[in-house]
């Protein structure tokens, strides 16, 4: 069973840089089977992808993020990474890693609540 | 980018209900959906990929139909696990990326 963990600052101060990571185990993100996202989700919205990392480390953002926005694996630690620049209190939310199977997402991590403020 | 609009944005239901939500695509996006069920403080779970196969372990009352711009997800007879808030999400094989659609909450009558 495939088990994804994200971790990383839980507050983070406006204008600074928002970075987690995800780490996975029970699979591997060396795999060319799979590409690895991040998805976000406001305090009482909706689900926003912010884009995917590939094995190889190519990556794909979302158009409204890509400005600020960085995805890396690390294939040694069977990790992949977010970076999330400039955050105001708009980028406040839980942030989700998931792996892709096709066109869907089949495995999540339980989510972590990252907190913009001062 | 398709924009996924679902219907209705709140459901209220009771036990052994047929339920249905829709998902209509902006332009014609073949059968690249998913379907999600997220509880609260959970994260989403895959119910449907490719517009109609069921995810294994998912139980078999929950289905998916349609392709090109109009995607249903039907739960045949609702139970109590099942109130919670679904999505669907559409994959964009031109520009790769995905998009979803802003949730459906099924709650109790």
């Amino acid at each position: 069973q495939v088990h994804l963990q994200e971790s990383g600052p839980g507050l983070v101060r406006p204008s600074e840089t928002l970075s987690l990571t995800c780490t996975v185990s029970g699979g591997s993100v060396s795999s060319n089977t799979h590409r690895w996202s991040w998805i976000r989700q406001p305090p009482g919205k909706g689900l926003e992808w912010i884009g995917y990392v590939s094995h190889s480390g190519s990556t794909k953002y979302d158009a409204s993020l890509k400005s600020r926005v960085t995805m890396s694996v690390d294939t040694s630690k069977n990790q992949f990474s977010l970076r999330v620049t400039s955050v105001t209190a708009t980028d406040t939310a839980v942030y989700y890693c998931a792996r892709h199977y096709g066109s869907s997402l089949d495995f999540w991590g339980q989510g972590t609540l990252v907190t913009v403020s001062s | 980018d398709i924009q996924m609009t679902q219907s209705p944005s709140t459901l209220s239901a009771s036990v052994g209900d047929r339920v249905t939500i829709t998902c209509r695509a902006s332009q014609s996006s073949g059968n690249w959906l998913a379907w999600y069920q997220q509880k609260p403080g959970k994260a989403p779970i895959l119910l449907i990929y490719k517009a109609s196969n069921l995810e294994m372990g998912i139980p078999p009352r929950f289905s998916g139909s349609g392709s090109g711009t109009e995607f249903t997800l039907t739960i045949s007879s609702l139970q109590p696990d099942d109130f919670a808030t679904y999505y669907c999400q559409h994959y964009n094989i031109y520009s790769e990326s995905y998009t979803f659609g802003q949730g459906t909450k099924v709650e109790m009558k």
